[in-house]
């Protein structure tokens, strides 16, 4: 079975600056996607940036990256220019890629970033 | 369109009480699925359904049910509540062949 580990339970950060969350995992598999959720406090789960395993090159979406290291199972965010807005509960995400599975993601136990105006 | 939409809201049981948490979809999803979200453990999924008539167990399914008799419903029931199930609990839906889900706002569930 996959897991996924943040190890980072709160990270704060001052309004336009840069801050980075660590998701590691544990996977027998190859081929897979990693997902960021972003959960603010009306509880909505928003979908950040998405990442399939076998493309190399890293996910952008806007003012958030990541960095996927495959060889070392290592899925971090970066958030740049950090806004009020984006305050919330940051949550990692592994989904197999084998269809006959289902859409079924695991998920890590979160990161709270809070932004400093 | 509405998404997906989850009732109710908010519900205060007390133990050994019954209920059933909705989802309804309107985007002819064939898969849904039910995530338990507790503190500190992120969302883990209860029970799963690929397709009207099928379902399937997740990784926490002990003390819920499931069916789905429709395309577009997928309703969680809890036969006997109890207060380890106190939690917020999230459908979610998505084509077979898509990898990004659509989910519900959630329910909050305090069993008594």
């Amino acid at each position: 079975a996959q897991t996924v580990t943040q190890s980072q339970p709160e990270m704060s950060v001052q309004e336009a600056e840069t801050v980075t969350l660590s998701c590691t995992y544990d996977t027998s598999e190859s081929d897979y996607y990693l997902f960021w959720y972003k959960q603010p406090p009306s509880r909505q789960m928003i979908l950040v940036i998405r990442q399939e395993a076998y493309k190399q090159q890293n996910a952008t979406e806007n003012r958030f990256s990541v960095n996927f290291q495959k060889a070392a199972k290592s899925f971090s965010l970066k958030i740049s220019d950090s806004q009020l807005g984006d305050a919330a509960m940051y949550f990692c995400a592994y989904r197999s890629r084998d269809w006959a599975a289902g859409n079924k993601l695991t998920f890590g136990g979160g990161t709270r970033v809070l932004v400093k105006p | 369109n509405a998404g997906v939409t989850q009732t109710p809201k908010f519900q205060v049981l007390k133990t050994g009480q019954s209920m059933t948490l909705q989802c309804a979809q309107d985007m002819n999803h064939e898969y849904m699925s039910w995530y338990r979200q507790d503190p500190g453990m992120g969302l883990r999924l209860i029970h799963y359904s690929v397709g009207a008539g099928i379902t399937d167990q997740g990784e926490v399914p002990n003390g819920y049910n499931v069916s789905r008799s429709t395309t577009e419903d997928f309703p969680l029931r809890l036969l006997s509540a109890a207060p380890s199930q106190t939690s917020v609990y999230f459908c979610a839906s998505s084509f077979s062949g898509a990898n990004v889900l659509t989910f519900g706002a959630g329910s909050r569930l305090t069993v008594l």
